[in-house]
């Protein structure tokens, strides 16, 4: 059982160019999230979906898009990367009641991404 | 607007003896509390959570207390070991809806062995 997968773990980008981080889950969760990990910043939304078909702007959606493709994968995409996206993107995942049985949301092991 | 707070970054406790991590938070809409921890190079992983019904669940060496009143909570590791030396975040969510969490900034705990 893979849980949440992500790709990919590292990349470094020019300031300018885009990019779509990939993330997958196989655990037939309705809802699906994109957070930014930043020093002194903790995890802040960008976008989430809470289910196949929708989305909605989190937290801190300037600059980046999202696609959920279908139950499976939802997408990040940069248009133009800037130097203040550098960052430590997760992607998560959760069903629904999840939280009120404990067991929160299941995180992807993150992508690096650096912006020169 | 910061709406849950870790106010304080880093925690360095003695192997064995007790680590109390502290959060705070501002919105009263918020009904249901988690704890993640992350190690390194890795997603969080959950830890332990309370609904705003209670103000105290234990799992094992850790135990999570609630102060509404106070809009504050707190884990307890007791006793903390090596293995538990990671980044700690508290999160909360609304009543109904969607499942969204907001995290805080993070506590980084180090025990010394």
């Amino acid at each position: 059982n893979a849980g949440v997968t992500q790709t990919p773990k590292f990349q470094v980008l020019k300031t300018g160019q885009s990019m779509t981080l990939q993330c997958a889950q196989d655990m037939n969760h309705n809802s699906m999230y994109w957070y930014r990990q930043d020093p002194g910043m903790g995890l802040r939304l960008i976008y989430y979906s809470a289910s196949e078909g929708t989305t909605d702007k989190g937290e801190v959606p300037n600059g980046y898009n999202v696609s959920r493709l279908n139950k499976r994968e939802f997408s990040l995409r940069l248009e133009s990367a800037a130097p203040s996206q550098t960052s430590v993107y997760f992607c998560a995942s959760s069903r629904p009641g999840s939280r009120r049985g404990g067991y929160g949301y299941t995180f992807g092991s993150g992508t690096r991404l650096t912006v020169v | 607007d910061q709406q849950v707070k870790q106010n304080s970054p880093s925690l360095s406790v003695q192997e064995g003896r007790i680590s109390i991590l502290n959060c705070d938070y501002t919105n009263s809409m918020f009904d249901y509390f988690l704890w993640y921890k992350k190690y390194p190079a890795e997603g969080p992983t959950f830890l332990i959570s309370i609904s705003s019904i209670k103000d105290k669940n234990e799992d094992g060496r850790f135990t999570v207390f609630l102060n509404k009143s106070a809009k504050h909570l707190s884990l307890h590791i007791v006793p903390s070991q090596p293995g538990d030396s990671a980044v700690y975040f508290c999160a909360a969510s609304v009543a109904f809806g969607n499942e969204k969490l907001t995290f805080g900034t993070g506590t980084r705990l180090t025990i010394i062995p």
